[in-house]
């Protein structure tokens, strides 16, 4: 069965610092995986996503996040902090064909300081 | 506009009162989804579609029901609600059975049951 960690519920970071929003995962089989973005009172926005091509990917807004199969992990980061970025992110895995079920994990709630 | 429509936003409503939430996509997407969101269990999958008339469970289908009769339409339906399904109820869809492919969400639907 899958199943993601995200480490720390609650992440504060000045504007103009790094971001870094950690996520764990884990899968039977090689995996899918995805960070969304989740402003407030609205859906989930995708950012970004892995699907075994390069291990670093790019998504919008600056971030990226890079896999890393030997630490079944694959953390979000961003170089600089902008107050738009205050929402809740979540990291979530698929492990593909068949159902398209999106584990998710608890989510991490971004604050910007300004 | 590419998108996935939900209605009501928000419902309150008495517990044992049926009630159907709609979702409605205009990608012709084959694959859809509904997720519950609760506080620090992050999003949890309730039922899912991978075509017309094929709808499984997900992780949390106990006291709802869905139906699939049209490629756009997956409503979401609530036979006797209790308080615990109190919740940020998201649809989503995505355009094939592949995990690589995002899933789109829709706006969300706050239920409160009293």
């Amino acid at each position: 069965a899958q199943s993601v960690t995200q480490l720390g519920s609650h992440v504060s970071v000045s504007e103009g610092a790094l971001v870094l929003l950690r996520c764990n995962y884990s899968s039977s089989v090689p995996p899918y995986l995805f960070w969304y973005v989740q402003y407030p009172n609205q859906g989930l926005q995708l950012l970004l996503k892995y699907t075994s091509a390069a291990t670093l990917v790019k998504g919008i807004n600056d971030f990226e996040a890079e896999f890393k199969k030997s630490e079944t992990s694959f953390h979000l980061t961003k170089p600089s902090a902008h107050m738009s970025d205050a929402a809740e992110y979540f990291c979530a895995v698929s492990e593909g064909w068949g159902n398209e079920k999106l584990t998710f994990g608890t989510g991490t709630r971004l604050t910007i300081i300004p | 506009e590419a998108q996935v429509t939900q209605n009501p936003r928000y419902l309150i409503t008495v517990t044992g009162k049926k009630l159907t939430v709609t979702c409605s996509q205009n990608m012709n997407h084959e694959y859809m989804s509904w997720y519950r969101q609760d506080p620090g269990l992050g999003l949890r999958q309730i039922y899912y579609s991978m075509n017309v008339e094929v709808t499984d469970k997900g992780d949390v289908p106990e006291g709802y029901k869905v139906s699939r009769k049209e490629k756009r339409n997956f409503p979401l339906i609530l036979e006797s609600p209790s308080p615990n399904q109190t919740s940020l109820y998201f649809c989503a869809s995505s355009q094939g059975l592949a995990g690589s492919y995002e899933q789109y969400f829709g706006p969300g639907t706050r239920l409160t049951v009293t």
